[in-house]
């Protein structure tokens, strides 16, 4: 596609439900990426896939987050039993190379509300 | 543990007038990008600067890296009101690849 998209645009779930964000990034890209940011915050980094390679899970909060990548493209974010302090924008990028040389491409976010 | 400051984090200036953004970085790098972000909105690349040295201009920002000191600045000449936004910079760590952001700064630009 011509870009990063990300569905759904806002999400809003009771707390204890789980979430499934899906990214799919821009076509050739091998590196994509999950971010997640609070209301006037900075940008928190969650998980990054590249190519066939074990995904770098570092930034997980919890065991209540994972993600997957099907085919090297589409990926999916899945929050289990969904907390208020969950709420927060999910941001997904992908990059061409993931090599260090080249800038990633944000998509424009899952607005996520846990009430 | 690659730590990103950036300073100020809030900055409110005159059109016409001149400032500097700056961004530290804790280990070492030689690959630094900068971000702008309208409020509700992703986030828009503006530079990617790979090597000590490199300066990159666009209109009325301009970038430089000096990886010795682990320090960019985005350099903002005769501020117009459009240039208002959140403007965040990111550092690659070695190895990982991963970009681990700045806490942004919000800009402000008063007609």
């Amino acid at each position: 596609g011509a870009g990063v998209s990300q569905s759904p645009s806002n999400k809003v779930t009771e707390k204890g439900k789980d979430v499934e964000l899906r990214c799919d990034p821009i076509s050739g890209h091998t590196a994509l990426y999950w971010y997640r940011q609070s209301l006037g915050q900075g940008l928190e980094f969650l998980i990054y896939f590249q190519g066939n390679s074990a995904p770098d899970k570092s930034g997980l909060p919890s065991d209540r987050f994972s993600a997957e990548r099907t085919g090297g493209s589409v990926s999916t974010l899945t929050i289990q039993r969904t907390q208020q302090e969950d709420s927060a924008v999910y941001l997904c990028a992908s990059s061409s190379r993931g090599q260090g040389d080249t800038e990633a491409f944000f998509g424009q976010g899952t607005r996520l509300t846990v009430v | 543990e690659l730590k990103v400051e950036q300073n100020p984090l809030f900055l409110s200036m005159q059109e016409g007038k001149n400032y500097t953004i700056y961004c530290n970085y804790s280990t070492t790098s030689d690959r630094l990008y900068w971000y702008r972000q309208d409020p509700g909105k992703s986030l828009e690349s503006l530079f990617v600067l790979l090597s000590n040295g490199a300066v990159k201009q666009e209109g009325r920002l301009m970038a430089s890296l000096d990886t010795k000191a682990r320090l960019s600045t985005l350099h903002i000449t005769a501020a117009v009101h459009d240039l208002s936004a959140t403007y965040f910079c990111a550092v690659q760590t070695s190895g990982t690849y991963k970009y681990i952001f700045g806490t942004g700064t919000r800009l402000k630009v008063l007609a």
